[in-house]
């Protein structure tokens, strides 16, 4: 399965910035998705990221807040915009290929935002 | 009502103990489930997937999937403390692209 490489690993924030998580997969895959973690509660679906076109965002994300990027088949960033206290979460990156039952996680980008 | 639940826990238990780990879900179209362990700290990390209905085996894990109860269940033999951790139950339906529909997770731990 492949191995992905999540950076960074935690970050503080002032709120009203805006903070790119990036997400390197070790093989081409077909699917990248990006999660929301808050403590307590399950995964969030944010958005599956299209190599090449714009992501597929799940209802209550939107791109303005939450633009994804994916250049080629191994890469993903997700960008948290004008971030607020609220955003303070752990994201996480997701890979596998499309036949895949499951999928391969990242360990995480814990965000605090002050 | 959620898709899946799943009881947060903390479920802990000694060593050597068997650990039954459980998840209920409404959405009948679900065909793939799958079971993840999460340490502190850590990505989920995939344990076991099963299709459809029956029992996978690996190891000390067991994976049960009873369709027509929607009701899925984890067993874990012979538990150990590195055993400690969140395991969160996921499905999907049949197609590549739908997506994965995470339970809270069940917090376990397992003392010596």
């Amino acid at each position: 399965s492949a191995v992905i490489s999540q950076k960074p690993s935690r970050d503080i924030c002032q709120r009203g910035t805006s903070l790119t998580i990036q997400c390197q997969v070790d093989s081409q895959v077909t699917m990248m998705f990006w999660y929301r973690q808050q403590p307590g509660q399950s995964l969030t679906l944010i958005a599956t990221a299209n190599q090449g076109s714009e992501a597929t965002y799940e209802s209550g994300f939107v791109i303005d807040k939450f633009p994804i990027s994916r250049p080629n088949l191994t890469f993903s960033t997700l960008t948290v915009s004008n971030m607020s206290p609220e955003d303070s979460s752990i994201y996480l990156c997701s890979a596998g290929q499309g036949s895949s039952y499951g999928y391969t996680f990242g360990s995480g980008t814990r965000l605090t935002v002050v | 009502q959620k898709e899946v639940e799943q009881d947060p826990g903390p479920l802990s238990v000694p060593e050597g103990a068997i650990v039954s780990l459980n998840c209920t879900y409404s959405n009948s179209a679900f065909q793939y489930f799958m079971w993840y362990r999460q340490y502190s700290r850590k990505g989920p990390e995939l344990l076991m997937y099963t299709y459809s209905s029956g029992n996978k085996e690996d190891g000390r894990f067991t994976a049960q999937v009873d369709k027509s109860s929607k009701y899925i269940s984890l067993f874990i033999r012979d538990s150990q403390p590195s055993d400690s951790a969140t395991y969160l139950c996921a499905m999907r339906g049949r197609y590549n692209t739908d997506k994965l529909i995470f339970g809270t997770g069940t917090r376990l731990q397992v003392f010596p």
